[in-house]
């Protein structure tokens, strides 16, 4: 079945400094997304990407489909203490299915 | 209204008792799903309801049993569940024939 591997599983960085992340999957989505969750609270969706080499933008946050279909990436910059979180990327395995990468855990430090 | 409500927030329940969550939801979305997720894991679906039809069980036990009474409402009722369902619940919706869902606050579960 289909994996997605996301990496880094923790990052730990100091506040104003930017955050790389990417997952990448055994085999092609035609979407992928981003979603954030606070401790103790539901994941909340950050961006949804649509088509291979879509960058897409929300406040100080960009995420892009990668080219082959199979990987993403989301970037932060100039991090502040709210983006404390884990972040989830996913993407549909049927059409009311989603796979869900292990999370990305980070911590903003002051 | 963009919000998936989930009560109650926190629910202790013995082995023995019955219980039940409830999901609602403004959207009109006509997609409605159940997880479950443990600490620091992501969420693992348990049932997705489409246009108020079950429309897949990820082989859940049936100690777990949903309800979907109309486009707006989910249940899960809970009964004789064992200290490793312990976990957070979390309710979800999405639009027809997208992917994108929007999940609620979920409700903590502790079986005692």
């Amino acid at each position: 079945g289909q994996q997605l591997n996301q990496s880094p599983q923790s990052m730990f960085i100091q506040e104003g400094e930017d955050v790389s992340m990417n997952c990448t999957s055994s085999s092609i989505f035609n979407t992928w997304l981003w979603y954030k969750q606070d401790p103790g609270e539901g994941p909340v969706l950050l961006i949804a990407l649509y088509k291979a080499g879509e960058l897409t933008s929300n406040g100080r946050l960009t995420a892009q489909f990668g080219i082959t279909r199979k990987d993403s990436f989301l970037n932060i910059s100039a991090s502040i203490p709210s983006d404390v979180g884990i972040y989830f990327c996913a993407g549909p395995r049927s059409a009311r299915q989603l796979t869900f990468g292990s999370g990305t855990q980070l911590t903003v430090l002051p | 209204d963009t919000e998936v409500t989930q009560t109650p927030k926190h629910l202790v329940m013995g082995m023995t008792n019955k219980k039940s969550l409830k999901c609602e939801q403004h959207m009109g979305h006509r997609a409605m799903y159940w997880y479950k997720q443990k600490a620091k894991k992501p969420p693992e679906l348990m049932f997705v309801y489409s246009y108020e039809k079950l429309s897949i069980n990820e082989s859940v036990p049936s100690r777990f049993s949903p309800e979907c009474p109309n486009s707006s409402l989910l249940n899960l009722h809970l009964h004789a569940l064992q200290p490793e369902d312990s976990a957070l619940y979390l309710c979800a919706s999405s639009q027809a024939g997208v992917y994108e869902q929007y999940f609620g606050p979920g409700t903590r579960l502790t079986v005692t």
